[in-house]
């Protein structure tokens, strides 16, 4: 199964800037999710990031808040915009392990996020 | 629309003893079912997964079975270890909607 590299692996910032998250896998994935879990609770999908196209935002998340990159096939980033301490959460990416989705998927280790 | 319910944490248990974390599943279809395992300070691995009712599915011990009658696949392992203390993650897929739906996960804690 992939790997995935991501960081950075834990942040403390000041509301109002921005932080941008990065992952890399050492194989080549057609898609990469990014997901949020907030203190306490489960992973929320965030957006889904197709290489050369633009990122598909589930509801209650807008690119303007979350932009995303996603410049070759092994390579993904998230920006968490204009932050607040809502935003204090772990972000993580992931991959499909197989050929589709029903085969599982594998995430990075995540970047744990702290807005004060 | 698709839910997983998990049982709440945490779980201590004391090692070499038996482990169950309860899960259970409202879906469209006929979903694939997952669970997912998070040792501190990492991401998230699959541990182990079935894709229709009746299969098993297992992994480093652990065991899950697809009740489809019950809409239950609740994770058991005969004789937990301490390098099992992680946080569980029930999951599904179904095809109606091809996204992961998660539950909320369950800590386990196991004591020497």
């Amino acid at each position: 199964s992939a790997v995935i590299s991501q960081k950075p692996s834990r942040d403390i910032c000041q509301r109002g800037t921005s932080l941008t998250i990065q992952c890399q896998v050492d194989s080549q994935v057609t898609m990469m999710f990014w997901y949020r879990q907030q203190p306490g609770q489960s992973l929320t999908l965030i957006a889904t990031a197709n290489q050369g196209s633009e990122a598909t935002y589930e509801s209650g998340f807008v690119i303007d808040k979350f932009p995303i990159s996603r410049p070759n096939l092994t390579f993904s980033t998230l920006t968490v915009s204009n932050m607040s301490p809502e935003d204090s959460s772990i972000y993580l990416c992931s991959v499909e392990e197989g050929t589709g989705v029903y085969d599982g998927y594998t995430f990075g280790s995540g970047t744990r996020l702290t807005v004060v | 629309g698709n839910s997983v319910t998990q049982m709440e944490g945490p779980v201590t248990l004391s090692e070499e003893a038996f482990l169950t974390i309860n899960c259970t599943y409202t879906a469209t279809g006929y979903p694939s079912l997952f669970w997912y395992v998070q040792y501190p300070g990492e991401g998230l691995q699959l541990l182990l997964k079935a894709t229709k009712a009746d299969d098993k599915g297992s992994n480093k011990g652990f065991e899950a079975t697809y009740r489809k009658e019950t809409t239950s696949f609740h994770l058991e392992k005969g004789s937990v270890q301490v390098s099992d203390s992680a946080v569980y993650f029930c999951a599904l897929v179904s095809g109606g909607y091809q996204k992961v739906t998660f539950g909320t996960g369950t800590k386990l804690q196991v004591i020497p």
